[in-house]
Protein backbone atom coordinates (compact mmCIF):
# COMPACT_ATOMS: atom_id res chain seq x y z
CA UNK A 1 0.00 0.00 0.00
CA UNK A 2 0.84 3.74 -0.10
CA UNK A 3 3.68 4.90 2.28
CA UNK A 4 3.11 8.15 3.79
CA UNK A 5 5.75 9.85 5.53
CA UNK A 6 5.35 13.33 7.46
CA UNK A 7 7.96 15.62 8.99
CA UNK A 8 8.04 16.96 11.69
CA UNK A 9 5.97 15.10 14.16
CA UNK A 10 6.37 18.21 16.59
CA UNK A 11 6.16 22.07 15.17
CA UNK A 12 6.90 25.20 17.58
CA UNK A 13 6.02 28.30 15.85
CA UNK A 14 5.72 32.25 17.23
CA UNK A 15 2.52 33.69 16.12
CA UNK A 16 2.60 35.48 13.30
CA UNK A 17 5.21 33.02 11.85
CA UNK A 18 5.07 30.31 9.29
CA UNK A 19 5.03 26.45 9.72
CA UNK A 20 5.54 24.40 7.08
CA UNK A 21 5.47 20.37 6.82
CA UNK A 22 6.57 18.34 4.80
CA UNK A 23 5.34 14.67 3.70
CA UNK A 24 6.47 12.41 1.40
CA UNK A 25 4.68 9.52 -0.88
CA UNK A 26 6.10 5.96 -2.35
CA UNK A 27 3.36 5.24 -5.29
CA UNK A 28 4.11 7.43 -8.28
CA UNK A 29 0.60 7.00 -9.33
CA UNK A 30 -1.07 8.99 -6.62
CA UNK A 31 -3.27 11.56 -7.84
CA UNK A 32 -4.63 13.52 -5.07
CA UNK A 33 -3.10 14.70 -1.82
CA UNK A 34 -5.06 16.16 0.89
CA UNK A 35 -4.47 18.29 4.10
CA UNK A 36 -6.07 17.58 7.46
CA UNK A 37 -6.57 19.24 10.93
CA UNK A 38 -6.93 17.53 13.90
CA UNK A 39 -8.10 19.38 17.11
CA UNK A 40 -8.37 18.50 20.11
CA UNK A 41 -11.53 16.07 20.59
CA UNK A 42 -13.12 16.89 17.11
CA UNK A 43 -12.56 14.59 13.81
CA UNK A 44 -10.17 15.45 10.95
CA UNK A 45 -11.27 18.03 9.03
CA UNK A 46 -9.83 18.58 5.80
CA UNK A 47 -8.11 22.46 5.07
CA UNK A 48 -6.70 22.27 1.64
CA UNK A 49 -6.28 19.43 -1.02
CA UNK A 50 -4.11 19.41 -4.22
CA UNK A 51 -4.49 17.24 -7.27
CA UNK A 52 -1.47 15.69 -9.58
CA UNK A 53 -2.02 18.34 -12.20
CA UNK A 54 -0.98 21.10 -9.97
CA UNK A 55 1.91 22.12 -8.71
CA UNK A 56 0.55 24.39 -5.97
CA UNK A 57 -2.93 25.56 -4.48
CA UNK A 58 -3.37 28.36 -2.13
CA UNK A 59 -6.30 29.25 0.15
CA UNK A 60 -5.91 32.31 2.42
CA UNK A 61 -2.82 31.74 4.76
CA UNK A 62 -2.41 28.05 3.66
CA UNK A 63 -0.99 26.57 0.82
CA UNK A 64 -0.16 23.72 -0.85
CA UNK A 65 2.78 22.63 -2.89
CA UNK A 66 3.50 19.42 -4.87
CA UNK A 67 6.69 17.78 -6.36
CA UNK A 68 5.32 14.95 -8.23
CA UNK A 69 9.03 13.81 -9.39
CA UNK A 70 10.53 14.05 -6.25
CA UNK A 71 7.32 12.09 -4.71
CA UNK A 72 6.69 15.19 -2.18
CA UNK A 73 4.04 17.39 -0.99
CA UNK A 74 4.16 20.28 1.76
CA UNK A 75 1.79 22.57 3.81
CA UNK A 76 2.85 26.11 4.48
CA UNK A 77 0.82 28.03 7.24
CA UNK A 78 1.48 31.72 6.95
CA UNK A 79 1.20 34.25 9.91
CA UNK A 80 0.25 31.85 12.28
CA UNK A 81 -2.45 32.01 14.86
CA UNK A 82 -3.12 29.93 17.70
CA UNK A 83 -5.77 28.94 16.65
CA UNK A 84 -4.18 27.14 13.89
CA UNK A 85 -2.64 24.99 17.11
CA UNK A 86 -3.68 21.11 16.43
CA UNK A 87 -2.65 18.12 14.82
CA UNK A 88 -1.91 18.37 11.08
CA UNK A 89 -2.30 15.14 8.64
CA UNK A 90 -1.16 14.12 5.33
CA UNK A 91 -2.45 11.66 3.12
CA UNK A 92 -2.80 9.67 -0.08
CA UNK A 93 -4.43 7.15 -1.28
CA UNK A 94 -3.06 3.44 -1.54
CA UNK A 95 -2.46 1.85 -4.98
CA UNK A 96 -3.85 -0.79 -5.17
CA UNK A 97 -7.56 0.78 -3.43
CA UNK A 98 -9.29 4.00 -4.28
CA UNK A 99 -11.73 3.38 -1.64
CA UNK A 100 -8.94 4.86 1.19
CA UNK A 101 -6.28 7.57 2.36
CA UNK A 102 -3.02 6.25 3.94
CA UNK A 103 -2.16 8.99 6.44
CA UNK A 104 0.88 10.33 7.53
CA UNK A 105 1.75 9.88 11.25
CA UNK A 106 0.63 13.63 12.22
CA UNK A 107 2.31 16.44 13.10
CA UNK A 108 1.26 18.41 16.58
CA UNK A 109 1.67 22.14 15.48
CA UNK A 110 1.53 24.82 19.04
CA UNK A 111 1.61 28.24 17.98
CA UNK A 112 2.39 30.47 21.15
CA UNK A 113 1.39 33.79 21.45
CA UNK B 1 -27.48 18.93 10.88
CA UNK B 2 -24.61 17.01 11.43
CA UNK B 3 -22.89 15.33 8.63
CA UNK B 4 -20.92 12.34 10.02
CA UNK B 5 -22.48 11.20 13.61
CA UNK B 6 -21.27 8.11 15.51
CA UNK B 7 -22.65 7.09 18.84
CA UNK B 8 -21.43 6.30 21.68
CA UNK B 9 -18.87 9.59 22.15
CA UNK B 10 -17.60 7.23 25.02
CA UNK B 11 -17.03 3.60 25.97
CA UNK B 12 -15.83 2.00 28.26
CA UNK B 13 -16.33 -2.23 28.77
CA UNK B 14 -14.40 -4.63 30.84
CA UNK B 15 -12.28 -7.14 28.49
CA UNK B 16 -13.98 -9.67 27.00
CA UNK B 17 -17.11 -7.77 26.45
CA UNK B 18 -18.76 -7.21 22.77
CA UNK B 19 -19.76 -4.24 22.04
CA UNK B 20 -21.09 -1.48 18.78
CA UNK B 21 -20.48 1.62 17.54
CA UNK B 22 -22.74 2.85 15.12
CA UNK B 23 -22.04 5.58 12.58
CA UNK B 24 -24.68 7.33 9.90
CA UNK B 25 -24.12 10.26 7.17
CA UNK B 26 -26.57 12.35 5.78
CA UNK B 27 -24.39 13.40 2.83
CA UNK B 28 -25.28 11.18 0.41
CA UNK B 29 -21.46 9.67 0.13
CA UNK B 30 -21.26 6.28 -1.66
CA UNK B 31 -18.31 5.13 0.77
CA UNK B 32 -17.73 4.85 3.88
CA UNK B 33 -15.07 3.86 6.51
CA UNK B 34 -13.70 2.88 9.45
CA UNK B 35 -10.43 4.29 10.85
CA UNK B 36 -8.64 3.72 14.17
CA UNK B 37 -6.57 6.25 15.88
CA UNK B 38 -4.22 5.28 18.61
CA UNK B 39 -2.75 6.97 21.34
CA UNK B 40 0.17 8.16 19.65
CA UNK B 41 -2.91 9.67 17.16
CA UNK B 42 -1.82 7.44 14.29
CA UNK B 43 -4.91 6.91 11.99
CA UNK B 44 -5.47 3.92 10.37
CA UNK B 45 -7.96 2.55 8.09
CA UNK B 46 -9.49 -0.65 9.33
CA UNK B 47 -12.81 -0.74 6.45
CA UNK B 48 -14.15 0.85 3.45
CA UNK B 49 -17.22 -0.04 2.09
CA UNK B 50 -19.12 1.55 -1.10
CA UNK B 51 -22.63 1.09 -1.64
CA UNK B 52 -23.23 -1.13 1.27
CA UNK B 53 -19.69 -3.67 -0.64
CA UNK B 54 -16.75 -4.15 1.60
CA UNK B 55 -13.56 -2.75 -0.38
CA UNK B 56 -11.02 -3.00 1.91
CA UNK B 57 -10.52 -5.41 5.37
CA UNK B 58 -7.15 -4.50 6.36
CA UNK B 59 -5.24 -6.23 8.80
CA UNK B 60 -7.72 -6.55 11.47
CA UNK B 61 -8.63 -9.20 14.04
CA UNK B 62 -11.97 -11.01 12.76
CA UNK B 63 -13.55 -9.82 16.42
CA UNK B 64 -13.94 -6.54 14.16
CA UNK B 65 -16.63 -7.00 11.85
CA UNK B 66 -18.31 -4.15 9.99
CA UNK B 67 -22.55 -4.16 8.84
CA UNK B 68 -24.10 -1.62 6.35
CA UNK B 69 -27.42 -2.05 6.61
CA UNK B 70 -27.23 0.17 3.74
CA UNK B 71 -25.24 3.23 2.12
CA UNK B 72 -26.18 6.04 4.95
CA UNK B 73 -25.03 3.68 7.69
CA UNK B 74 -21.61 1.16 8.63
CA UNK B 75 -21.36 -0.04 12.42
CA UNK B 76 -18.71 -1.45 13.79
CA UNK B 77 -19.51 -4.57 15.85
CA UNK B 78 -16.45 -5.69 18.29
CA UNK B 79 -16.35 -9.23 19.65
CA UNK B 80 -14.54 -10.01 23.15
CA UNK B 81 -12.82 -6.71 23.71
CA UNK B 82 -8.81 -6.77 24.36
CA UNK B 83 -6.93 -3.98 26.61
CA UNK B 84 -5.15 -3.26 22.91
CA UNK B 85 -8.52 -2.15 21.30
CA UNK B 86 -8.27 1.22 23.16
CA UNK B 87 -8.29 3.46 21.07
CA UNK B 88 -10.56 6.07 19.18
CA UNK B 89 -12.33 4.84 16.20
CA UNK B 90 -13.22 7.23 13.56
CA UNK B 91 -16.31 6.81 10.97
CA UNK B 92 -16.05 8.65 7.70
CA UNK B 93 -17.71 9.53 4.46
CA UNK B 94 -16.91 10.39 1.30
CA UNK B 95 -17.93 10.10 -2.52
CA UNK B 96 -14.52 8.12 -3.25
CA UNK B 97 -11.14 8.46 -1.47
CA UNK B 98 -10.05 11.03 -4.28
CA UNK B 99 -12.38 13.39 -2.39
CA UNK B 100 -13.64 15.35 0.85
CA UNK B 101 -13.56 12.56 3.69
CA UNK B 102 -15.77 13.97 6.07
CA UNK B 103 -15.06 12.44 9.69
CA UNK B 104 -17.32 12.23 12.83
CA UNK B 105 -16.28 13.13 15.87
CA UNK B 106 -14.82 9.59 17.00
CA UNK B 107 -15.62 7.17 20.13
CA UNK B 108 -13.25 6.88 22.95
CA UNK B 109 -13.28 3.21 23.73
CA UNK B 110 -11.71 2.13 26.89
CA UNK B 111 -11.08 -1.69 27.37
CA UNK B 112 -10.45 -2.07 31.32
Amino acid sequence: GENVEQHPSTLSVQEGDSAVIKCTYSDSASNYFPWYKQELGKGPQLIIDIRSNVGEKKDQRIAVTLNKTAKHFSLHITETQPEDSAVYFCAAPPRNSGYALNFGKGTSLLVTP
Amino acid sequence: DTAVSQTPKYLVTQMGNDKSIKCEQNLGHDTMYWYKQDSKKFLKIMFSYNNKELIINETVPNRFSPKSPDKAHLNLHINSLELGDSAVYFCASSHNANTEAFFGQGTRLTVV
